[in-house]
């Protein structure tokens, strides 16, 4: 059975103090693994796209990485501003839908 | 663009009573997704259309549960009849065929009394 493994459930950082969050996968085909973030209130905002192992995507103080079975989003000096949950998805094969895990809750304090 | 549209953003309602959730898609995307969120489950699929046809609603929980595509441009999902256990955050995704890039909705905080 296809299944998505995210941990910690939740963390708590102070500014400037880098930290990685994991998701381990378990899928037939992977065709794409995906990281959201998701503020309170809102939907789930898309972050990244990662197709094979050994590949790495940054944007600002993220960068994701993936092997065989498993993902890292790395934060480096995280600020406030990026307290959020951070979601992990996975895609497998030609289909469209996305198997989530249950998400890290990020809290960076001031 | 103003991305993906849900309404109500709220819902109360009574245990029984018939709920309608409406979706309009970002113009252009042909998949649209229904999903459902608690803090037990997480982030559940209920249906994917492609092309305003059903592909996958095996997240479908029971016949109380129904979506529909009538056009590209609109969506709805029914539970009828509700009951409390429906209670969650219902969100409404779309994206450009079978993209993972999903685009989101504001979602639909549903609370059945």
């Amino acid at each position: 059975e296809d299944q998505v493994t995210q941990s910690p459930e939740a963390l708590r950082l102070q500014e400037g103090e880098s930290s990685s969050l994991n998701c381990s996968y378990t899928v037939s085909g992977l065709r794409g693994l995906f990281w959201y973030r998701q503020d309170p209130g809102k939907g789930p905002e898309f972050l990244f796209t990662l197709y094979s192992a050994g590949e790495e995507k940054e944007k600002e103080r993220l960068k994701a990485t993936l092997t065989k079975k498993e993902s890292f989003l790395h934060i480096t000096a995280p600020k406030p501003e990026d307290s959020a949950t951070y979601l992990c998805a996975v895609q497998r094969g030609s289909q469209g839908n996305l198997i989530f895990g249950k998400g890290t809750k990020l809290s960076v304090k001031p | 663009d103003a991305g993906v549209i849900q309404s109500p953003r709220h819902e109360v309602t009574e245990m029984g009573q018939e709920v309608t959730l409406r979706c309009k898609p970002i113009s252009g995307h042909n998949s649209l997704f229904w999903y459902r969120q608690t803090m037990m489950r997480g982030l559940e699929l209920l249906i994917y259309f492609n092309n305003n046809v059903p592909i996958d609603d095996s997240g479908m929980p029971e016949d109380r549960f129904s979506a529909k595509m009538p056009n590209a441009s609109f969506s709805t999902l029914k539970i009828q009849p509700s009951e409390p256990r429906d209670s969650a955050v219902y969100f409404c995704a779309s994206s450009f065929g079978t993209s993972g890039e999903q685009f989101f909705g504001p979602g639909t905080r549903l609370t059945v009394l």
